[in-house]
């Protein structure tokens, strides 16, 4: 069956930081995607990576990086220099390429960044 | 910003009401889903729509049905409100199904008395 854990509920951090998300992921599919979206305090959700599962190398933009290793099952996010506007609930996705339907998120992880 | 609108953006109901929510998009997007958002459980998926008149159940269906007349609308019925339905309800709606990304809605907050 297809699952995403986010073991971390909660993570706070001071502006500057760098600061890891964990996403690990199970799924018997040899063809999936993976995500990362981020719920900032006023509720949206807004879509930052598509990762599919043929594609292993890193991804930077800006201060975000991800590092995806399907060894471990996991898609990691790293949040370079934290900022205040980085405080907000990510969640990590997992769908099925040819079963659309079958979006699983995670529980989320909420940041809170302090100045 | 994908055009997607979601009514009413708040709503208070008692228990055994029937209660509609609306997904309007302008983005004429094949595909439109509805999830509910719990704490402790991130978003799950309820009914999703591939067509007009196309529609199939998600990972949490129970006491929930769907409509679609229009590309456009996409409708989330609780035909009789319990309290468990209190919730965050996202609508979401994705071009194509190869890629799987979504764009979602802002949000309604449903609460069941």
């Amino acid at each position: 069956a297809q699952k995403v854990t986010q073991a971390q509920t909660e993570i706070s951090v001071v502006e500057k930081e760098d600061v890891t998300l964990d996403c690990v992921y199970e799924t018997r599919d040899t063809t999936y995607y993976l995500f990362w979206y981020k719920q900032p305090p006023s509720g949206e959700l807004v879509f930052l990576i598509r990762r599919n599962s043929f594609d292993e190398q890193n991804e930077i933009s800006g201060r975000y990086s991800w590092n995806f290793q399907k060894s471990t099952s996991s898609f990691n996010f790293t949040i370079t220099a934290s900022q205040v506007v980085d405080s907000a609930v990510y969640f990590c996705a997992l769908s099925d390429k040819y079963n659309f339907n079958k979006f699983y998120f995670g529980s989320g992880t909420k940041l809170n960044v302090k100045p | 910003d994908a055009g997607i609108t979601q009514s009413p953006r708040h709503k208070v109901t008692e228990t055994g009401t029937p209660v509609t929510l609306r997904c309007h998009q302008t983005e004429n997007h094949r595909y439109m889903y509805w999830y509910r958002q719990d704490p402790g459980h991130g978003l799950r998926l309820i009914h999703y729509s591939y067509g007009v008149k196309d529609t199939d159940k998600g990972e949490v269906s129970d006491g929930y049905s769907v409509s679609r007349s229009k590309t456009e609308d996409f409708l989330l019925t609780l035909e009789s409100a319990t309290s468990s339905q209190t919730s965050v309800y996202f609508c979401a709606i994705s071009e194509r199904t190869n890629t799987g990304e979504l764009f979602f809605g802002e949000g309604s907050r449903l609460t069941v008395l």
